[in-house]
């Protein structure tokens, strides 16, 4: 079965630094993959799209990376902020239907 | 633009009752799907509808059934519940058709429930 794997432990990082957050997918091969962030008792908000014959989507200070072959993608925010601090959740897709990881926690320190 | 609403935010219920939650997608969207949200399980997708009918379903027991009215809005039943049913259940609109979708979903803030 589909299995989306994303870093259970909170990453902490310091104020400025560069965010990097994986998610990996096994017995899957999506043709999209989106990232939402999710603060607490919130409902999860769109980030980004990028696509399987894409490699890199950028967005202000953030980035997405598509590998196919490691079947891995990396999101990654440059110059953090402790406003980025939520959860952030993966969700490959094909067709209508979208798989959701389980989120990484990013804690932005000062 | 008004975004998704769901309501109620919060309710109680004890073991045994039932439960309806009700979801208002964004003005012209037609894809309404459901999640239930618990922290050792994540998202996990209920079912979608478009144009009232059911057009995805997860791996949920039929205790769990939704349905779409004409004018787009959602409702999802749960019966008997259950100690387990204890989540946040998220409704999710879209305005994509069927032929393809790889547009981002737009969230409403959830429908927290507790089964006692």
């Amino acid at each position: 079965s589909q299995k989306i794997e994303q870093n259970s432990e909170a990453l902490n990082i310091q104020e400025g630094k560069t965010a990097t957050l994986t998610c990996n997918y096994t017995n899957y091969s999506p043709a999209y993959l989106q990232w939402y962030r999710q603060d607490p008792g919130r409902g999860p908000v769109f980030l980004l799209l990028i696509r399987e014959n894409e490699k890199e989507k950028r967005k202000e200070r953030l980035k997405v990376t598509f590998d196919t072959t490691l079947k891995q993608s990396l999101f990654h925010i440059t110059a953090s902020q402790p406003a980025d601090s939520a959860t952030y959740l993966c969700a490959p897709g094909r067709g209508n239907k979208l798989t959701f990881g389980t989120g990484t926690q990013l804690k932005v320190e000062l | 633009k008004a975004g998704v609403t769901q309501t109620p935010r919060y309710l109680i219920k004890t073991r045994g009752q039932q439960v309806t939650l009700s979801c208002s997608p964004i003005s012209g969207h037609r894809s309404v799907s459901w999640y239930q949200q618990t922290p050792g399980q994540g998202l996990q997708f209920l079912f979608e509808y478009f144009s009232e009918t059911q057009r995805n379903k997860g791996n949920f027991p039929g205790r769990f059934s939704g349905r779409q009215f004409s004018n787009s809005r959602s409702e999802m039943n749960v019966s008997t519940l259950e100690l387990g049913d204890s989540a946040l259940y998220l409704c999710a609109s879209s305005p994509q058709g069927q032929t393809a979708n790889t547009g981002e979903l737009f969230f409403g803030e959830g429908s927290r429930l507790t089964v006692l």
